[in-house]
């Protein structure tokens, strides 16, 4: 089956400092992949759409220039949490969408759970 | 708008049958998925249903009505394991998923 990572599992951080966080599709291309964050007891929130070689969606209310987001190949993702601050603390969740199916599913990656001091 | 619905959290006894029902209203549908998620992990794909009717896999069972708007979940037997959260998201016109909040289940011994 398809396979997601994420990369790293979970990172501490001071506040003010900026943390990369990567999605791999190990067996497959992914030509869009989905960033989410999820607060505890609160289900999933999406916050950007990624197409390889082009600039990410952004959905509304998420700040473009504090959730830096990078496409530059079929298989890899990374988003940049820019400046953090404890409110930032969460999990973040990529999903790849898995094209030329008959539904297009998503596939998740293990998540990286973020905290921020 | 678009939106999903589905109950916020349900008990039920190991061993029982539960349904989570989920409704949904999106611009355009190209199907209903259901994902399973244990705190502190990401979701795993549980069901895909586009077409109306019931689509049984082992224990679960995802049901669909598109004129309805309506979908929803059976789980048998329930163990004790499958307590977690059960969401369930509609994919739109343009194959973006759209996410309910999601079915907290407490299995009961």
């Amino acid at each position: 089956g398809a396979v997601v990572s994420q990369h790293p599992s979970w990172v501490i951080c001071k506040s003010g400092t900026s943390v990369k966080i990567e999605c791999r599709s190990l067996d497959f291309q992914a030509t869009t992949m989905f960033w989410y964050r999820q607060f505890p007891k609160q289900s999933l929130m999406l916050m950007a759409t990624s197409n390889e070689g082009s600039k990410a969606t952004y959905e509304q209310g998420v700040e473009k220039d504090k959730f830096l987001i990078n496409h530059a190949s079929l298989t890899l993702s990374t988003l940049t949490v820019t400046s953090a601050h404890p409110e930032d603390s969460s999990f973040y969740i990529c999903s790849a969408r898995l094209a030329g199916t008959d539904y297009n599913e998503q596939f998740f990656g293990p998540g990286t759970r973020l905290t921020v001091l | 708008g678009q939106n999903i619905d589905q109950p916020t959290e349900m008990t039920a006894t190991e061993g029982a049958i539960v349904q989570i029902n989920c409704t949904y209203q999106t611009s355009g549908f190209n199907g209903l998925f259901w994902y399973q998620q244990h705190a502190g992990e990401a979701p795993t794909f549980l069901s895909y249903n586009v077409l109306d009717g019931l689509e049984e896999k082992g224990r679960f069972s995802s049901f669909l009505s598109r004129s309805k708007g309506y979908s929803y979940l059976l789980l048998k037997e329930l163990q004790m394991k499958d307590s977690a959260s059960y969401l369930c998201a509609a994919s739109d016109s343009n194959y973006q998923l759209i996410w309910g909040a999601g079915t907290k289940l407490i299995i009961k011994p």
